[in-house]
């Protein structure tokens, strides 16, 4: 069965400290791997595309990479605007293109 | 460019009353999307249009929710009867491409439906 799993659920961070946020993933026909940021009360906000592994992409404080079972989401010296849940999503062949979410990884950031 | 719209941001409703959320996609955006998302959890498909044809509705409990999408822009989603569990957020979101294509969604901020 197609999963999608993240961890940890939760991440308590002093600012500056930088640290990783994980996706693992069981798909049949990888098509692409979603990053999302979403805020309370807010829609998730799109970040990242990965399509193969040993792709990385980069945004401000924020760096995505993807191997054959999981992908990382690492975040360097973190702000307190950096707190939200980070969601991610697979799009597989094999589940008809449709988009398979993990639970997200809420992430706070303390000055 | 404009984003997501939807109407309205909270709902209150008694279960087995009616409700119903509004989205006009992103300008140019073929396909439309309903979520709803639980607390804690990933956002779960609800139902996916592309223009004004369904094209995947599998996980939409058609006994109590339909939706539409008229002239292939604005939809709406309906539920009825509420039931104390379909207290959720309810996400719509649009892209620019569809089946098969690997293109980004692009989300509202929600309507928060609460049922009691």
């Amino acid at each position: 069965e197609d999963q999608v799993t993240q961890s940890p659920e939760a991440l308590r961070l002093q600012e500056g400290e930088s640290s990783s946020l994980n996706c693992s993933y069981t798909v049949s026909g990888l098509r692409g791997l979603f990053w999302y940021r979403q805020d309370p009360g807010k829609g998730p906000e799109f970040l990242f595309t990965l399509y193969s592994a040993g792709e990385e992409k980069e945004k401000e404080r924020l760096k995505a990479t993807l191997t054959k079972k999981e992908s990382f989401l690492h975040i360097t010296a973190p702000k307190p605007e950096d707190s939200a849940t980070y969601l991610c999503a697979v799009q597989a062949t094999a589940s008809n293109y449709q988009l398979i979410w993990g639970a997200g990884t809420k992430l706070i950031i303390k000055p | 460019e404009a984003g997501v719209a939807q109407s309205p941001r909270y709902k209150i409703i008694e279960k087995r009353q009616s409700v119903a959320f509004w989205c006009n996609p992103i300008s140019g955006h073929a396909t439309l999307y309903w979520y709803q998302q639980i607390l804690g959890q990933g956002p779960k498909l609800l139902i996916q249009f592309q223009n004004n044809g369904v094209v995947d509705d599998s996980q939409l409990p058609k006994d109590r929710f339909s939706a539409e999408r008229l002239k292939g822009v604005d939809s709406t989603l309906k539920i009825q009867p509420a039931k104390l569990e379909d207290s959720a957020v309810y996400l719509c979101a649009s892209s620019l491409v569809g089946q098969g294509a690997t293109s980004p969604l692009h989300f509202g901020n929600g309507t928060r439906l609460t049922v009691t």
